[in-house]
């Protein structure tokens, strides 16, 4: 079965630091498109941060320079490091496979990229 | 940077009613569109994606239709299970821009 198991969450002071770890099973992470996704309290989805297969890494503006995404091909799991903590990165953070398509054209963009598999979530209170 | 908005933000339904909602863009993303299906208290669903594409094992009462800016979600006859938020995705703008979602509409009973 598929599936992607989040940890790592808790109550952190403000300037603290935590990470937060995605245990996937039947995928292989490496050979995938990963992302975080977040939702604050009452509020929407907003989209964190993404690493190709090939190991680029992608920022949302909001927690570029303080979060690291990376993945341990060894334990098939995904990290997000989050430095620096704010009030307002208190959320439920989501793991997510990015499943990418042909599009059948040859037009650019060349694919297109959907969030088929999510976590649980794990939540983040960032409160002193 | 592409901003995507939704309409309406909520709305009331009773069960076998038709429901529509709508997603626009800024900008023109051709189909590179998705919709997500998220109930309290968990995971965001994918429902939907380039525009009008079911995702396996979704019902057919519900489809997508659009392109270029404006999209829509229908479903067809609401079910009880169907009552959440739903929210669109834009994946024409990929990282760095990042997959800009929706604010959402939520659907709840009248």
């Amino acid at each position: 079965e598929v599936q992607l198991v989040e940890t790592g969450g808790g109550l952190i002071q403000p300037g603290g630091s935590l990470r937060l770890s995605c245990a996937a099973s039947g995928f292989t992470v490496s050979s995938n498109y990963m992302s975080w996704v977040r939702q604050a309290p009452g509020k929407g989805l907003e989209w964190v941060s993404v690493i190709y297969s090939g190991g680029s890494t992608y920022y949302a503006d909001s927690v570029k320079g303080r979060f690291t995404i990376s993945r341990d091909n060894s334990k098939n799991t995904l990290y997000l490091q989050m430095n620096s903590l704010r009030a307002e990165d208190t959320a439920v953070y989501y793991c997510a496979r990015v499943l990418r398509t042909w599009n059948g054209s040859g037009s650019y963009p060349y694919y297109y990229y959907y969030m088929d598999v999510w976590g649980k979530g794990t939540t983040v209170t960032v409160s002193s | 940077d592409i901003q995507m908005t939704q309409s309406p933000s909520s709305l009331s339904a009773s069960v076998g009613d038709r429901v529509t909602i709508t997603c626009r863009a800024s900008q023109s993303i051709s189909s590179y569109l998705n919709w997500y299906q998220q109930k309290p208290g968990k995971a965001p669903k994918l429902l939907i994606y380039a525009a009008s594409s079911l995702q396996s094992g979704v019902p057919s009462r519900f489809s997508g239709s659009g392109s270029g800016t404006d999209f829509t979600l229908t479903i067809s006859s609401l079910q009880p299970e169907d009552f959440a938020t739903y929210y669109c995705q834009q994946s024409y703008s990929t990282p760095p821009e990042g997959f800009t979602f929706g604010p959402g509409t939520k659907v709840d009973i009248k």
